[in-house]
């Protein structure tokens, strides 16, 4: 099955800095989701992006498919960003393989 | 988001326990699903449904039992738990229909289970 690999595991970050999250996977996948878990365990949709560039506010993805890898670039970083980033890949409709995700910490 | 709603938030019971997660969904979705997250472990799916039929077992034991009598609800029946059942379980919901970004999942806020 597919294997979805996240780096870094941990990142610390000060107020205002930038960041790169990495997403591999091993395999084609149809679908690619990257959700940020806030420190009360909610899962929130953050990109849907199998392919191409998006960008909401200070957050943008990018996956590049042919290269099987997907990256999460946080800009100007805020406390509230703090929380476990994980991207989810999949070939088809239903199932998703989630990452072991990189936690984030972002001091005031 | 407050499209998908589980209950209850927290559940602490014994061994011999039987009790039930429910998940309920107000997005018009037809695809609904049930994850486990343990500690320092990626989620795993367990159940999928879509349109009330079963599509996915990711060979849960027995005594996890899902049910799902409409698109809107889904419970997960337990019974005879393990502490290492401990974790917590999460809901999804989707399109049902692939293409796209129809098949994004979204999350309800969990229940975090203990099992003493």
């Amino acid at each position: 099955g597919i294997q979805v690999e996240q780096s870094p595991p941990d990142l610390i970050l000060q107020e205002g800095a930038n960041s790169t999250l990495r997403c591999n996977f091993s395999d084609s996948v149809n679908n690619l989701q990257w959700f940020h878990q806030n420190p009360w365990g909610q899962l929130i949709n953050l990109f849907y992006i199998p392919s191409g560039t998006k960008q909401n506010g200070r957050l943008s993805a990018t996956t590049v498919a042919t290269e099987r890898y997907s990256l999460l670039y946080i800009s100007s970083s805020q406390t509230t960003d703090s929380g476990v980033y994980f991207c989810a890949a999949g070939p088809g409709t239903y199932k998703y393989i989630f990452g072991t995700g990189t936690r984030l910490k972002v001091l005031a | 988001e407050t499209g998908v709603t589980q209950t209850p938030r927290h559940l602490v019971m014994g061994m011999t326990n039987k009790k039930s997660l429910k998940c309920e969904q107000h997005l018009g979705h037809n695809a609904m699903y049930w994850y486990k997250q343990s500690a320092k472990k990626p989620l795993e799916l367990m159940f999928v449904y879509n349109f009330k039929e079963q599509t996915e077992n990711n060979s849960v034991p027995s005594r996890f039992s899902p049910e799902c009598p409409n698109s809107s609800h889904l419970f997960l029946h337990l019974h005879t738990l393990q502490p290492e059942d401990s974790a917590l379980y999460l809901c999804a919901s989707s399109h049902g229909t692939s293409g796209g970004a129809r098949d994004t999942q979204y999350f309800g806020p969990g229940t975090r289970l203990t099992v003493l």
